[in-house]
């Protein structure tokens, strides 16, 4: 059973605070995904990663930023939080494509407060 | 501007009736579905797909519909229980480069007992 897992479910931070976001998945998957969700809008990308050291920009980067420096942990960034930056974050992790039904397997969320 | 619309917020359905969920999308270049599933405070997990190549697919209660030409999917459940209530995500993908998903903003789905 694929299990990804977030270091918080809950976090308030001040603005201008630097912010980390861990997620780990223990099926040594390629692929990991950062999202978040928010009413009316449902799950944006943020970034994405295929390997170790290697990232790609989503649809909403600005503010942002990761950390891939092992295949299990995929990190978010925020170097400076913001009150839009207030939100449920996903962690997502993906197999390599082996058909159609390959799909990615989400962590419970982190649910950020900036104040 | 949203790419994949789920203009109904919420929905109430009695247990044991019929729940349709309605999706449409916009970019025709979109070629395969997926419908994920969300309890509070859980991640979404995956419900059914459906590649442009077919109109229909059916995994038990479940059954996602898609319509081409109407650039519109529908995902029904039959019969709905009260363990269906949840937020249903509708989402879409372009080819075999599953990276840029795009999700529709939610449906909540109530079935009540």
């Amino acid at each position: 059973d694929v299990k990804v897992t977030q270091s918080s479910r809950y976090l308030v931070k001040r603005t201008g605070e630097k912010v980390f976001l861990e997620c780990v998945q223990d099926m040594d998957h390629e692929n990991m995904f950062w999202y978040r969700q928010d009413p009316g809008l449902g799950l944006r990308l943020i970034y994405f990663s295929y390997d170790v050291k290697m990232k790609e920009k989503g649809d909403i980067p600005e503010g942002y930023s990761v950390s891939r420096e092992k295949k299990e942990r995929f990190s978010l960034i925020l170097e400076s939080a913001s009150t839009n930056q207030t939100s449920m974050y996903l962690c997502a992790s993906r197999p390599p494509l082996t058909g159609l039904k390959e799909t990615q397997y989400f962590g419970p969320g982190t649910r950020l407060l900036v104040l | 501007d949203q790419q994949v619309k789920q203009n109904s917020p919420s929905l109430s359905v009695q247990e044991g009736r019929i729940s349709i969920l309605n999706c449409d999308y916009t970019n025709s270049m979109f070629d395969y579905f997926l419908w994920y599933k969300k309890y509070p405070a859980e991640g979404p997990t995956f419900l059914i797909s459906i590649s442009s190549i077919k109109d229909k697919n059916e995994d038990g209660r479940f059954t996602v519909f898609l319509n081409k030409s109407a650039k519109h999917l529908s995902l029904h459940i039959v019969p709905s229980q009260p363990g269906d209530s949840a937020v249903y995500f509708c989402a879409a993908s372009v080819g075999t480069s599953y990276d840029k998903v795009i999700f529709g903003p939610g449906t909540s789905l109530s079935v009540i007992p």
